[in-house]
């Protein structure tokens, strides 16, 4: 186990709404990575947080936001879903100060019917 | 992990043998490289990382290459066993954004006992 927890692990909304994901940090760790990953590829990106903001952003359009906690943990919010934002939704918790690899939750299964 | 997409490469092993899973990288001022392992229904663990000072790093079974000339890495499996089946990926994270990890595509990985 990574340490690193992820809530709710499945998930089914209708195109249109929003959706809220969360994800507790591994202990002693400061940055938080949201991913995704559609089915038979690779995750993909979203963005970081370090310190309560955003540091770095993959290309996905701004109605995926987020936010980090004074506890480090994070929140992957989705506006307007589309069917294509489908996907299992990984957050990575890893300390900023070290160029170390990142732990992997289990993940969110999000269906978007 | 995910559900195996038809397109992901694949290799199949029997149970003892030794496995090689290859990865072409795509930014040359990547300079952490990492081994993910992705078992259906969970997130990706990590199994082992190298960067870019070295051209090889040996753990417990495995052993990764990194080519950086014609930017390649290997993951090399001692042994295999059943529970090594999962879909394997690199990553690669380059200085100027290290939480920013890009996935390469994935290799199902086999063993038959």
């Amino acid at each position: 186990e990574t340490g690193v927890t992820q809530s709710p692990t499945h998930l089914i909304k209708t195109r249109g709404q929003q959706v809220t994901l969360r994800c507790s940090s591994q202990s002693g760790h400061n940055t938080v990575s949201w991913y995704q990953q559609a089915l038979g590829q690779g995750p993909q990106f979203i963005f970081q947080y370090y310190r309560e903001e955003e540091n770095g952003r993959g290309n996905f359009p701004p109605r995926f936001s987020g936010l980090q906690f004074p506890n480090y943990s994070s929140e992957l919010n989705v506006n307007a879903l589309e069917l294509d934002d489908s996907a299992l939704y990984l957050c990575a918790s890893r300390k900023q100060e070290q160029n170390t690899e990142a732990f992997f939750g289990q993940g969110t299964r999000l269906t978007v019917v | 992990g995910e559900s195996v997409g038809l397109h992901l490469p694949t290799l199949s092993v029997q149970e003892g043998d030794n496995s090689i899973i290859n990865c072409a990288y795509s930014n040359s001022a990547s300079d952490y490289f990492i081994w993910y392992k992705q078992e259906s229904g969970k997130g990706p663990q990590f199994i082992i990382d190298i960067r870019s000072n070295m051209d090889k790093r040996q753990g417990q079974r495995v052993t990764v290459l990194l080519n950086k000339t014609v930017k390649h890495l290997s993951l090399q499996i001692a042994a295999t066993q059943p529970g090594d089946s999962a879909v394997y990926f690199c990553a690669e994270n380059s200085g100027t954004s290290y939480g920013k990890l890009t996935f390469g595509q994935g290799t199902i990985l086999t063993v038959h006992p």
